[in-house]
């Protein structure tokens, strides 16, 4: 079956421009997460979603990163004014539930470029 | 101090070499252990799961976790050139939702 996909698979914009990255996550996946990679880093947690509600929201560096997930399906994680310090790869997975040691599928990811 | 350290690399061994990939964490809270791998520009795949201490072996890859000294350790025997990826490992605690804490990976290149 299809696997996590993320569009789109590239984004360049321009310094304090608003953004869109959206996760289409494995069919009846309940739980879903979102994690930022940068250059030579692993993927670092900023949220993720049991159902439609947002679990846990701590990895959220500031107020200007916001996620929905309205259906319980796919998301999207919305970034306003950005930043040159956003550009990175963000990578969405998904596991069947929340559950301990559940295995979370990957996403390709988004690479944000803030010029 | 990052609460999962390990050595970028890069790390570079000749195919049919065995390879030792490791990580250190620091918050004795973590009790499920997971090995990613990473081809370049694609999305980490889940190697290898261990839950607390112990040893997992799963074809050419064991995973072992020593809690009591906070290490963990990938082996890959008999490397292959399609092993060339970035290891990540990633350390979760239960009740944590699952959330995960990734290692900065390691770069690994086996060459023929």
């Amino acid at each position: 079956g299809a696997g996590v996909s993320q569009t789109p698979s590239n984004k360049v914009t321009e310094k304090g421009k608003y953004v869109e990255l959206r996760c289409d996550p494995i069919s009846g996946h309940t739980a879903l997460y979102w994690y930022r990679q940068s250059l030579g880093q692993g993927p670092e947690f900023l949220i993720y979603f049991q159902g439609t509600g947002a679990a846990d929201d701590s990895g959220l560096p500031n107020d200007r990163f916001f996620a929905v997930r309205p259906e319980g399906s796919v998301s999207t994680l919305k970034i306003q004014r950005t930043e040159r310090g956003d550009s990175a790869v963000y990578l969405c997975a998904s596991s069947l539930t929340s559950g301990v040691g559940e295995t979370q599928y990957f996403g390709p990811g988004t690479r944000l470029l803030v010029l | 101090q990052k609460e999962v350290e390990q050595d970028p690399g890069p790390l570079s061994v000749p195919e049919g070499a065995i390879v030792s990939l490791n990580c250190t964490y620091s918050n004795s809270a973590f009790q499920y252990f997971m090995w990613y791998r990473q081809y370049s520009r694609k999305g980490p795949e889940l190697l290898m799961y261990t839950y607390s201490s112990g040893n997992k072996e799963d074809g050419r890859f064991t995973a072992q976790v020593d809690k009591s000294s906070k290490y963990i350790s990938l082996f890959i025997r008999d490397s292959q050139p399609s092993d060339s990826a970035t290891y990540l490992c990633a350390c979760g605690l239960t009740g944590g939702g699952n959330k995960l804490t990734f290692g900065t990976g390691t770069q690994l290149k086996v060459e023929l």
